[in-house]
């Protein structure tokens, strides 16, 4: 069965970065592609880029461009999301999400859908 | 990009028909996609390309999309289908998320 298992939690102080992976199974990984997404406390979903399995394929939200790098290794088949300058308004639980293309592969179209999720790891951001 | 917009929350009687909509600027040109997400747990998908179920999600739950405004149904509400409800589609190159919308089960 398909899974997506995260790093564990994180506790950083503002101006430090974050690394959080998302180690997937049960499927080929590189015929799919990784979202992530952010939900701070009591809001709503944030996406913030995504990344193929194989890494040809990259796209960050505007918002993030400057500060996050998504990576993979295929070898293990983990997902890498890295977030640098965290700040207070940083702190959030951070889910890899897996992307369903229906026959894209791993690029992303507009029937891009996010069929499996990670368990979310909780960033917390505090000096 | 547009924006997806979500009413903040519905309450429905158990047995009852929830709707939940989602309004966009230009949703109905592309495809929604609908999550579920208990208190504590990670977003399920539950209705993706608009119309389609994954599965496993019961039959109760089905969408639509026309014009600007994409529409999550549940039919026979339970107690279990209380959760906050994301609407989701993509403007070109972006993702977007509506605000999400708590459905209580009174």
């Amino acid at each position: 069965q398909v899974q997506l298992v995260q790093s564990g939690p994180e506790v950083k102080k503002p101006g430090a970065s974050v690394k959080v992976s998302c180690k997937a199974s049960g499927y080929t990984f590189t015929r799919y592609g990784i979202s992530w997404v952010r939900q701070a406390p009591g809001q709503g979903l944030e996406w913030m880029g995504w990344i193929s399995g194989s890494s040809d394929n990259i796209n960050y939200a505007q918002k993030f461009q400057d500060r996050v790098t998504m990576t993979t290794d295929t070898a293990t088949s983990t997902a890498y999301m890295e977030l640098r300058g965290l700040r207070s308004d940083d702190a959030a639980v951070y889910y890899c999400a897996r992307g369903e293309s229906a026959g894209a592969g791993s690029y992303y179209t507009q029937k891009t859908t996010f069929d499996y999720w990670g368990q979310g790891t909780l960033v917390t951001v505090s000096s | 990009s547009f924006e997806l917009t979500q009413p903040p929350s519905v309450s429905v009687s158990p047995g009852q028909t929830a709707n939940i909509t989602c309004s966009g600027d230009k949703l109905g040109k592309t495809y929604t996609s609908w999550y579920q997400q208990r208190p504590f747990q990670s977003p399920m998908l539950v209705i993706f390309q608009d119309t389609k179920r994954p599965s496993g999600i019961p039959e109760r739950f089905s969408g639509s999309n026309s014009g600007n405004t994409a529409t999550l149904t549940i039919r026979g509400t339970q107690a279990m289908d209380e959760a906050d409800y994301y609407c989701q589609a993509w403007d070109v190159s972006t993702v977007l998320f509506g605000g999400g919308t708590k459905l209580t089960v009174l």
